[in-house]
């Protein structure tokens, strides 16, 4: 079965430092990936969506970055940290098959920037 | 882009009664629209969906009614239960034939009460 791995759960990072957060999936090849923003009390907004290694699009600008260095590997990255970076950042997958399939998401990593 | 509403924000039951919560969404093109289970502090988890070439689904307690014509479909749970407390969150995507890039509602709390 499919399992996607997601870590750090917690992070509390000074405003001006670095990120690195990431994810991967295990039991799939080819998945597309994807990187999702919580808000406290909010909806799910799309930050990053990747069909196939190194291939990135971004849907939001801002200091965010992500990267796909390997088929299974999604990774989401900021050189500096912005205080309205804080949420709840929640990896997902699904597959391509000819048609929609399922979204399943990690269990997310909880930032705060202080 | 895709927008999609969701209502209510809040909504209260006492256990056994039934809930209804509605979304509308903007771009007729859209051929999918799951609903996201989402406990506190946890990750959202599907718990039902259904695509455009049907009208309704069933699941147990749970059921999906979509209306391509009004464009809103709604999530009924009925027989309602303590554990059934939680964040609710509609989403519409058009699949592309690549990736499915969910646009989400911004959540109903359900709360149910003894």
């Amino acid at each position: 079965s499919q399992t996607i791995h997601q870590w750090p759960a917690t992070l509390v990072q000074p405003v001006g430092s670095p990120l690195s957060l990431e994810c991967t999936v295990e039991g799939t090849s080819n998945p597309n990936l994807y990187w999702y923003r919580q808000a406290a009390g909010r909806g799910l907004q799309l930050l990053f969506y990747s069909v196939g290694i190194g291939q990135i699009s971004s849907e939001v600008p801002q200091n965010l970055s992500a990267s796909r260095p390997q088929d299974r590997q999604f990774i989401l990255s900021s050189k500096k940290l912005l205080l309205s970076d804080s949420g709840f950042y929640l990896c997902a997958w699904d597959t391509y098959s000819g048609n929609v399939s399922p979204l399943h998401f990690g269990n997310g990593t909880r930032l705060t920037v202080t | 882009g895709e927008n999609v509403e969701q209502h209510p924000s809040t909504l209260s039951v006492q256990e056994g009664d039934s809930a209804v919560i509605k979304c509308t969404y903007s771009d007729s093109a859209s051929n999918y629209f799951p609903w996201y289970k989402q406990e506190l502090g946890k990750r959202p988890q599907l718990i039902i969906d259904i695509r455009s070439n049907v009208g309704e689904k069933k699941d147990q307690r749970i059921a999906v009614t979509l209306n391509k014509t009004a464009k809103h479909f709604s999530l009924h749970i009925t027989e309602t239960q303590p554990e059934d407390s939680a964040v609710y969150f509609c989403a519409a995507s058009k699949y592309t034939g690549t990736a499915s890039k969910l646009t989400f509602g911004t959540g109903t709390r359900l709360q149910v009460t003894l």
